[in-house]
């Protein structure tokens, strides 16, 4: 495997369902975000992770609880979700560097989440 | 705070033809500026980057100007092909080496006709 890789791709829960969505980067990078991607809107970032601690978690509802083990894995425990959640969820990586090195984000396919 | 802003389309241009697509930004700081392509059904890849004023990005024959005076990063390319239709993501990213996450615009949708 290469890149960055997520599973699942597609996932369809219930409102009072738990799941999880993982995501691992092969990159050897040292920093790791969750994004949410809706349909007219921009792409919204979640959470930040670097080196493995948290760094930024923009508003997001408790319902989504991010995990970073390690530098080379990311989840996103769901529960309780809500239809408007529905939407890609985008997971990418990143090489955290020196002043100026402007840091080139690298994705994932992205898991395609509907929440009924 | 930090925001971007790019034209929304979508665009439809016919093959061969110039294709520009204007992003402008604000941000606090000194942003590293980004275009992003999203092909169906994928994630977002980098097309082109640039991290200084007056820097030009280039890759595929698509090229964008880092232009402080006018905060813009607009995107061109000479001859799109069918191939190029995508949507196409203006992003910036203000704290050079930290772990930051990028700030997008609403995507374009660029479709090119034979």
């Amino acid at each position: 495997e290469t890149g960055v890789t997520q599973t699942p791709r597609h996932l369809v829960m219930g409102m009072t369902n738990k799941k999880s969505l993982k995501c691992e980067q092969h990159l050897g990078h040292n920093a790791m975000y969750w994004y949410k991607q809706s349909a007219k809107k921009p792409l919204e970032l979640m959470f930040v992770y670097s080196l493995e601690e948290r760094v930024e978690n923009n508003s997001v509802p408790s319902r989504f609880s991010p995990e970073c083990p390690n530098s080379s894995h990311l989840f996103l425990h769901l529960h309780t979700l809500q239809p408007e959640d529905s939407a890609l969820y985008l997971c990418a990586s990143s090489q955290q560097g020196g002043q100026g090195t402007g840091e080139t984000q690298y994705f994932g396919p992205g898991t395609r989440l509907l929440v009924l | 705070g930090n925001s971007v802003t790019q034209m929304e389309g979508p665009v439809t241009l016919s093959e061969e033809a110039f294709l520009t697509i204007n992003c402008t930004y604000t941000a606090t700081g000194y942003p590293s500026l980004f275009w992003y392509v999203q092909y169906p059904g994928e994630g977002l890849q980098l097309l082109l980057k640039a991290t200084k004023a007056d820097d030009k990005g280039s890759n595929k024959g698509f090229e964008a100007t880092y232009r402080k005076e006018t905060t813009s990063f607009h995107l061109e390319k000479g001859s799109v092909q069918v191939s190029d239709s995508a949507v196409y993501f203006c992003a910036l990213s203000d704290r050079g080496g930290g772990a930051d996450g990028l700030t997008f615009g609403k995507g374009t949708h660029l479709i090119i006709q034979p």
